[in-house]
């Protein structure tokens, strides 16, 4: 298993760009989640997908929108990128959406600045 | 409201020392999930150790230990005998509702050699 990808690892925008910051995971997780870390903060989540189909609003999710037309792919979009959303992002996995036994697993990031 | 108190912001010890990462948290959840991962300089997170709100019983895994205490709502992460490869960002974090996370601002830990 290649667990939970994401692609790019780095990217400059400038602002008023837009753009998709792609997650894949092939361990068959129900949850997927996208997270910003900044510095001096910890995770805030963004969105996050129960399922295929159905997604919802974390802690800060404006400015993003997400989409989870398959179980393995979790794709986040910046419609309109601002200075503000120079972060590091993650995505993140886990096996189901309601259960409280399982891990989650991270992917590598996503570096992003916008200029 | 749920939240994830990290207040050691950084942490510097010389090798061999043990170390404790302090970690409060606050919920009206009776069920819910802590968690600590480890962020080394390459940037990716890594899964510590999970515990559920009914398990109080501390855990070792080799020179890693966790204290969990309900009556005070902590759940501390200690390193016995450092080591330089134990620096890294430490990131606690409380799931609860089911599907919902926060994290911890983390603590910056550094191993002198």
């Amino acid at each position: 298993n290649a667990g939970v990808t994401q692609t790019p690892k780095f990217q400059v925008l400038k602002t008023g760009q837009s753009m998709t910051l792609q997650c894949a995971q092939d361990m068959n997780h129900e949850y997927m989640s996208w997270y910003r870390q900044d510095p001096g903060m910890g995770l805030r989540l963004i969105h996050y997908s129960v399922g295929a189909g159905i997604t919802d609003q974390g802690e800060v999710p404006n400015g993003y929108n997400v989409s989870r037309s398959t179980t393995e792919d979790f794709p986040l979009r910046l419609l309109s990128a601002a200075p503000s959303q120079t972060s590091v992002y993650f995505c993140a996995s886990r096996l189901t959406g309601t259960g409280f036994q399982e891990t989650q697993y991270f992917g590598p990031g996503t570096r992003l600045l916008v200029l | 409201a749920q939240k994830v108190t990290q207040a050691q912001t950084e942490i510097s010890v010389v090798e061999k020392e043990d170390v404790t990462l302090d970690c409060v948290y606050e919920t009206r959840d009776t069920t819910y999930y802590l968690f600590w991962y480890k962020q080394p300089p390459s940037g990716e997170l890594v899964f510590l150790i999970r515990r559920n709100s009914f398990d109080e019983q501390n855990e070792i895994s080799g020179r890693y230990s966790w204290n969990f205490q309900k009556s005070t709502s902590s759940f501390n992460f200690t390193i016995t005998a450092s080591q330089v490869v134990d620096s890294a960002v430490y990131f606690c974090a409380l799931l609860y509702s089911a599907s919902k996370i926060i994290f911890g601002s983390g603590t910056r830990l550094s191993i002198r050699p």
